[in-house]
């Protein structure tokens, strides 16, 4: 166990509609990390948070909003869905201050399917 | 860019037997160098990590990778394969910031 907190751990929703998934971090971590993995396009960086402030952005759509709360917990916003937003979706965090280790400890994932 | 390439998609060995698993990078300096293990249904976890000094460094579940700046890799290895390591290993760079690239993944199948 990560004592990292995915919910849902699945979703199966339509094209168009929008879906939240929350991450709860591990107690004592800062980052908040979101990641999509497909079969097509692999592990995917979407977006990093530390401390309630973007950090880092990556291959992440504008359909796409993430935040970070003051109780750290991070929410991930998917709008207008499309067939290819259907993936596996990870949180994963870290502590986030001082020198970067590289480890992250990953959530279960939720996984979304759009039909 | 930093990239990481494995160049083998699947990979079967027999229970007992040794395991290499196989990444190639591409950075600008010596990079840091991770190994992540996904179990089936389960999140990615770190097996062993290298940032400096003795270029074979040990990690959890009996795995070692070797750092070979010459030759740009950071080859994962086990010396007696368990049916418990059937899973996808993933080897990981620094990606700016505080993320990591990962690489396409090497999916293990273990056979008794």
């Amino acid at each position: 166990d990560s004592g990292v907190t995915q919910t849902p751990k699945h979703l199966i929703t339509a094209t168009g509609q929008r879906v939240t998934l929350r991450c709860s971090p591990r107690s004592g971590d800062l980052s908040v990390y979101w990641y999509q993995q497909s079969l097509d396009q692999g592990l995917q960086f979407l977006i990093q948070y530390y401390n309630g402030e973007e950090r880092a952005k990556g291959n992440i759509l504008e359909r796409f909003s993430a935040q970070q709360f003051p109780d750290l917990h991070s929410e991930l916003n998917l709008s207008s869905l499309e067939l290819g937003d259907s993936a596996l979706y990870f949180c994963a965090s870290s502590y986030g201050g001082g020198r970067f280790t590289g480890e992250l400890f990953f959530g279960e994932g939720s996984r979304l399917t759009v039909l | 860019a930093q990239s990481v390439t494995q160049p083998d998609i699947h990979i079967t060995v027999s229970e007992g037997a040794s395991l290499e698993l196989r990444c190639n990078y591409s950075y600008g300096a010596t990079p840091y160098l991770f190994w992540y293990v996904q179990s089936p249904g389960q999140g990615l976890q770190l097996l062993l990590k290298y940032f400096s000094g003795d270029t074979l460094v040990q990690g959890i579940k009996g795995f070692e990778a070797e750092f070979k700046r010459s030759q740009s890799s950071f080859n994962l290895r086990k010396p007696s394969v368990h049916w418990s390591d059937a899973a996808e290993y993933f080897c990981a760079l620094p990606g700016g910031g505080n993320k990591l690239v990962f690489g396409a993944g090497t999916i293990l199948r273990v056979k008794s």
